[in-house]
C-alpha cells in the first residue's frame, strides 16, 4: 500500500514569490491536513480538508491557503513568501474519522531567500 | 482548549538503560494517546496507540496511561542509538475539531 506522496521534496523561493505544495494520500483516505514545522518548534496545524471541504483551519494569515481535489489530492499554496515561512511543510493522511492517527508524508522543506 | 504538555529535553540516555518520556494533557475526556517517532530531518510516524488505562507493550516499547492523573509515558527499555528521535505525544481530536493535538515533543538522546 503506497503511503503519502509530497511534492516537491524541496524547493528554494525568494521572497515576494508564492510556491505551492502538493500531497498524494493514502488510498482511501479522505482527509488531508497540513502543518508547519520550523527547528525548535512543534507541529503548527495549517488546515484540515475532508471530501474537499476545509473542516479546521489553523492560526494562520490568509497568505496561506488550501484545497482539495475529488480524488482526495490536496495541495496548499503561500503567496507573498517571507524569510519566516521556511520551514518543513508536512502533509497527513487520514481515514477522517476522529481519531489520533495520522500518517505523514515525507515533507517539502521550503528555504526562502 | 486541550493542552499537552512535554518536557522538551533533552533526555539523554546510555545505550541499554531505560529511557522514560512522559506527557500530560489537560483533557479530562480524552480516552486514548498517541506516540509518534520523529528522526532528525524527517516526518512523524506512529510507533504506539494505547486506548485504555494500564500498560501496553510492544518490544521494547511501553506505554503507559494514568487517566485519573491525565498522564501518559512512553518507555523505552535496552535503549539503542538508533532510538534518538524526537517523541511527540498526541491526544485525539474532541467537540468541532477532527485535529489531533500535539505535544511539542521530548528530544531523546542515546549515547553508546
Amino acid at each position: 500500500k503506497a503511503g503519502v506522496t509530497q511534492t516537491p521534496r524541496y524547493l528554494i523561493k525568494t521572497r515576494g514569490q508564492q510556491v505551492t505544495l502538493s500531497c498524494s494520500p493514502i488510498s482511501g483516505h479522505r482527509s488531508v491536513s497540513w502543518y508547519q514545522q520550523t527547528p525548535g518548534q512543534g507541529l503548527q496545524f495549517l488546515f484540515e480538508y475532508f471530501s474537499e471541504t476545509q473542516r479546521n483551519k489553523g492560526n494562520f494569515p490568509g497568505r496561506f491557503s488550501g484545497r482539495q481535489f475529488s480524488n482526495s489530492r490536496s495541495e496548499m499554496n503561500v503567496s507573498t513568501l517571507e524569510l519566516g515561512d521556511s520551514a518543513l511543510y508536512l502533509c497527513a493522511s487520514s481515514p477522517g474519522t476522529r481519531t489520533g492517527e495520522l500518517f505523514f508524508g515525507e515533507g517539502s522543506r521550503l528555504t526562502v531567500l | 482548549q486541550k493542552e499537552v504538555e512535554q518536557n522538551s529535553g533533552p533526555l539523554s540516555v546510555p545505550e541499554g538503560a531505560i529511557a522514560s518520556l512522559n506527557c500530560t494533557y489537560s483533557d479530562r475526556v480524552s480516552q486514548s494517546f498517541f506516540w509518534y517517532r520523529q528522526y532528525s530531518g524527517k516526518s512523524p510516524e506512529l510507533i504506539m496507540s494505547i486506548y485504555s488505562n494500564g500498560d501496553k507493550e510492544d518490544g521494547r516499547f511501553t506505554a503507559q496511561l494514568n487517566k485519573a492523573s491525565q498522564y501518559v509515558s512512553l518507555l523505552i527499555r535496552d535503549s539503542q542509538p538508533s532510538d534518538s528521535a524526537t517523541y511527540l505525544c498526541a491526544v485525539p481530536p474532541s467537540g468541532g475539531s477532527y485535529i489531533p493535538t500535539f505535544g511539542r515533543g521530548t528530544s531523546l538522546i542515546v549515547h553508546p
